[in-house]
């Protein structure tokens, strides 16, 4: 069964970067066809995507943020790390680790969540 | 790319509740529809337009065509009152949802 966990700071201050980790289980990011993304939330507000990072090292970023996201995965302790910089306070949310699956089809879908992590921006 | 839904759509116990996602050409973007309960995770119900993952009841169906697709529950129960999620995968480009629709039993 494939779980995820996100862990990382609960408060950061405007301008810091924020560093998110997800420790996961059930499956390994040095096979193929495996990806790690990351998806927020805003309190009361929609999904958004921000990143994947596949077995092969190939990343993507969500062409709205690329310039403040950097995703990286350490195979060895099946750990993916998400930073985010210049953090401000409407990049407020629920931060969720999942499991990305469709490489190579013609579309990838999300089919297993973390629990997510709140992570506020506030002086 | 832009992935468009009703904010909301309320619909009696037992009736059919149709919640619709409208995009350029996302019927042939493959598209997935996810639930959302409150204070939860959200959970993969379709994928691919209309194939439903294991252990997700048959009363979820997806079709899609042209800039429609569509979540279609049948039967709705009191249980199924949540926010639904549309999502689309946009050339590899960028991982799309749609602003989402609370689904009401009333």
């Amino acid at each position: 069964q494939i779980t995820l966990k996100e862990s990382g700071p609960t408060l950061v201050k405007p301008t810091q970067t924020l560093t998110l980790t997800c420790t996961f289980s059930g499956f390994s990011l040095s096979t193929s066809g495996e990806g790690v993304a990351w998806i927020r939330q805003p309190p009361g507000k929609g999904l958004e995507w921000l990143a994947v990072i596949y077995w092969n090292e190939d990343k993507l970023y969500s062409p709205s943020l690329k310039n403040r996201l950097i995703i990286t995965k350490d195979t060895s302790t099946n750990q993916v790390a998400l930073t985010v910089t210049n953090m401000d306070p409407v990049d407020t949310a629920t931060y969720y680790c999942v499991h990305q699956s469709g490489y190579g089809s013609v579309a990838d879908w999300v089919d297993f969540w973390g629990q997510g992590a709140l992570v506020t921006v506030s002086s | 790319y832009e992935l468009t839904q009703p904010p909301s759509v309320t619909v009696s116990p037992g009736q059919t509740a149709t919640i619709k996602c409208s995009g350029d050409k996302v019927g042939d973007k493959y598209p997935c529809w996810y639930q959302q309960k409150l204070g939860q995770s959200p959970v993969l119900i379709i994928l691919h337009g209309d194939k439903r993952p294991s252990g997700i009841s048959e009363r979820f169906s997806g079709s899609r065509s042209g800039n429609t697709a569509t979540l279609t529950i049948s039967g709705t129960q009191a249980m199924d009152e949540a926010d639904y999620y549309c999502q689309a995968w946009d050339s590899r480009n960028d991982f799309v949802f749609g602003g989402g629709t609370k689904l009401t039993v009333l």
